[in-house]
């Protein structure tokens, strides 16, 4: 089936140590994002790409890091200058990048 | 930036209750989508409307662009439609490229 699946669903890291988390489409999309939520609050996005070997920076890119060398995979590295990382990441996508946004499952991230 | 305002901020039923939610949006945009956040945290497309109204079993929802609000009706609620309820707008300049500015959401819990 069709979807956008996002591994692990539930992480937990020690303080100071990088986390990547995985994003893969099999949409065929173009733009691809990162949202991070918090407890009770909406979406905020990290970064997104509307091409391979492209992204630009969100409203809260600081601590990320991203890439995008295949069309199908935008993985999201939590680094460790992110001060406070304990969150919901939602990855998603849409077919040009001003079409409807589908979003994956989620990965929940928990830095003790 | 849009800025993006839902109400109420939580809604209590009973099974079979009719309901309203509304969002306003700073500026004008060229699309607005409704999702529901189920108890697992996976965001649920409900529409895709940047104006007029569309139908989808017991949801509707009507954008009015003209006067920068979407509303989203649920008729005959039932217990699985409790979630969080969010809707989303393009930042400014009209372009949607997913860069969505999310509401604050409604929680919304339908007794039986």
């Amino acid at each position: 089936d069709g979807g956008i699946t996002q591994s692990p669903k539930y992480l937990f890291r020690k303080e100071g140590q990088n986390v990547t988390l995985s994003c893969e489409q099999n949409l065929n999309h173009d733009a691809m994002y990162w949202y991070r939520q918090d407890p009770g609050q909406g979406l905020r996005l990290i970064y997104y790409s509307q091409i391979v070997n492209d992204f630009q920076k969100g409203d809260i890119a600081e601590g990320y890091s991203v890439s995008r060398e295949k069309k199908e995979s935008f993985p999201l590295t939590v680094t460790s200058a992110q001060k406070n990382p304990t969150a919901f990441y939602l990855c998603a996508s849409s077919m040009t990048g001003i079409e409807e946004l589908f979003f994956g499952e989620g990965s929940r991230l928990t830095v003790l | 930036g849009i800025q993006v305002e839902q109400s109420p901020p939580d809604l209590i039923l009973q099974e079979g209750a009719n309901s309203t939610l509304r969002c306003n949006f700073s500026d004008s945009v060229n699309n607005l989508q409704w999702f529901h956040q189920n108890p697992w945290g996976q965001l649920i497309n409900l529409f895709y409307i940047p104006s007029g109204t569309k139908q989808n079993g017991r949801l509707s929802a009507t954008t009015v662009a003209t006067e920068r609000y979407s509303l989203l009706y649920i008729s005959s609620s039932q217990t699985t439609d409790s979630g969080v309820y969010f809707c989303a707008a393009p930042n400014a300049g009209g372009t949607s490229y997913g860069k969505l500015t999310f509401g604050q959401g409604t929680i919304l819990t339908v007794h039986p």
